[in-house]
């Protein structure tokens, strides 16, 4: 699978947007983009993923860049709860075994 | 519906003790995943299951470290003469098929003293 790099961690204030980057410059032709995230003592969550094009859920929203090389995770008013470890992860269409990496640590503050 | 749940949330084993950890799937679901995580780490993949066939065990770490589905459903994983290296947090997860989005159990936190 092709790796990913995250910041260690970032820093946002409760009700502002957040924008969480990924890099993933050898991503190829098939690898689907997935975001997980995982609060403390909890197993890790589904958050959204994408391909191609910009994708919105009840969560998030992704958006990929033109050459797929980034992407960014938007929240789009943080809380307190959105507080955790955001995981960017590629998958191909011949494995959907996940690998994390050491993500970003999202600290919001009141 | 129910999500995911493993069993115990919490074990203390002596080192060379052998454990049992349980993974209740989403019903339905016929993939199943197992992930050990350190502390301060991302989970590491362990095993990877379709119904009842283990399709990829690459990342079990030892011999000492087994993984059953008999049936299916629920699953175990089994490590046998406990290290203190083994202490982690192991995950379950269970998807629909390959390929879709994978739900979470809680963890069963393992120490070995």
């Amino acid at each position: 699978d092709a790796k990913t790099t995250q910041p260690n961690s970032m820093e946002s204030n409760e009700e502002e947007p957040v924008h969480l980057p990924c890099n993933h410059s050898t991503i190829s032709g098939t690898d689907y983009i997935h975001w997980y995230r995982q609060l403390p003592s909890q197993g890790p969550e589904y958050v959204i993923h994408g391909l191609t094009s910009n994708v919105n859920n009840r969560m998030a929203s992704l958006a990929i860049a033109e050459d797929r090389k980034s992407s960014t995770l938007i929240l789009h008013r943080a809380t307190l709860r959105d507080a955790a470890v955001y995981y960017c992860i590629l998958i191909g269409t011949s494995g959907s075994r996940l690998t994390f990496g050491e993500g970003t640590q999202l600290t919001v503050n009141p | 519906g129910a999500g995911v749940s493993q069993s115990p949330r919490y074990k203390v084993a002596k080192r060379g003790q052998d454990v049992a950890l349980r993974c209740d799937p989403i019903s339905g679901h016929v993939s199943l995943f197992w992930y050990q995580q350190a502390l301060g780490q991302g989970p590491e993949f362990l095993t990877y299951f379709q119904n009842e066939a283990q399709l990829d065990k690459s990342g079990l770490p030892s011999d000492r470290f087994f993984a059953e589905r008999p049936e299916g459903s629920v699953s175990t994983l089994k490590i046998q003469r406990t290290q203190q290296e083994d202490s982690a947090v192991y995950l379950c997860a269970s998807s629909l098929a390959f390929s879709y989005e994978q739900y979470f159990g809680p963890g069963t936190r393992l120490t070995v003293t």
